[in-house]
């Protein structure tokens, strides 16, 4: 069963252009969400993360919306840009699990130039 | 970004072998984390350690132990290798119970 899910295994973009990345989860105990960015051959690099006690969090380009009724948070990206192209990962994880992160699939980003 | 290494990077092995990968740290995290990423899966939680000879099972730990005798190190065993072991495999480190910072990863091939 699925706690987090990123139901878009790829998603392409022109570059300058806005891109949303879509979480979804079901775990109600979920009280803190980040997202990750990853290039083959390397590890995760954290991005972005956020609060439950929030619903925005923004740095930079990059914007992490979070509607906790529908259980769902987005990541925005504004311009995008060709070296933005990776994979991304969402995570959440609730105090109490000594941090263990539970990981949607991933969605392929590609920016065209 | 946390001074976070493994090794090693690549390994080829066959079945039934014991195996052990490590994690070194430098920036004296108390959390660790060992991760799989396999097609199709995203990462999925193996072991963790919340200090020094703490540690417990993740999502995934059967066919794994891991070790951790002091703050820098977390190592990764597999005691006898099965091709169903053969991943790319990363640690991760976190100085609370928030953002973690992940290593470079070990690409593991079980023949």
């Amino acid at each position: 069963d699925q706690q987090v899910k990123q139901n878009s295994p790829s998603l392409s973009v022109q570059e300058g252009r806005i891109s949303i990345l879509n979480c979804d989860y079901t775990n109600s105990m979920f009280d803190y969400f980040l997202w990750y960015k990853k290039y083959p051959a390397e590890g995760p690099t954290f991005l972005i993360s956020i609060s439950s006690i929030k619903d925005k969090n923004e740095d930079g380009r990059f914007t992490v919306f979070l509607n906790k009724s529908a259980k769902h948070l987005s990541l925005h990206i504004v311009p995008s840009q060709p070296g933005d192209s990776a994979v991304y990962f969402c995570a959440a994880t609730y105090g109490g699990s000594q941090g263990n992160l539970i990981f949607g699939k991933g969605t392929k980003l590609s920016v065209k130039p | 970004d946390a001074g976070i290494t493994q090794s090693p990077r690549h390994k080829v092995t066959e079945t039934g072998t014991p195996v052990t990968l490590r994690c070194h740290q430098t920036e004296n995290h108390r959390y660790m984390y060992w991760y799989r990423q396999d097609p199709g899966h995203g990462l999925r939680l193996i072991h963790y350690s919340y200090g020094v000879k703490d540690t417990d099972k993740g999502e995934v730990s059967d066919g794994y132990s891991v070790s951790r005798s002091k703050t820098e190190d977390f190592l990764l065993t597999l005691e006898s290798a099965t091709s169903s072991q053969t991943s790319v495999y990363f640690c991760a480190t976190a100085p609370s119970t928030d953002t973690q910072y992940f290593g470079p990863g070990t690409r593991l091939t079980v023949l």
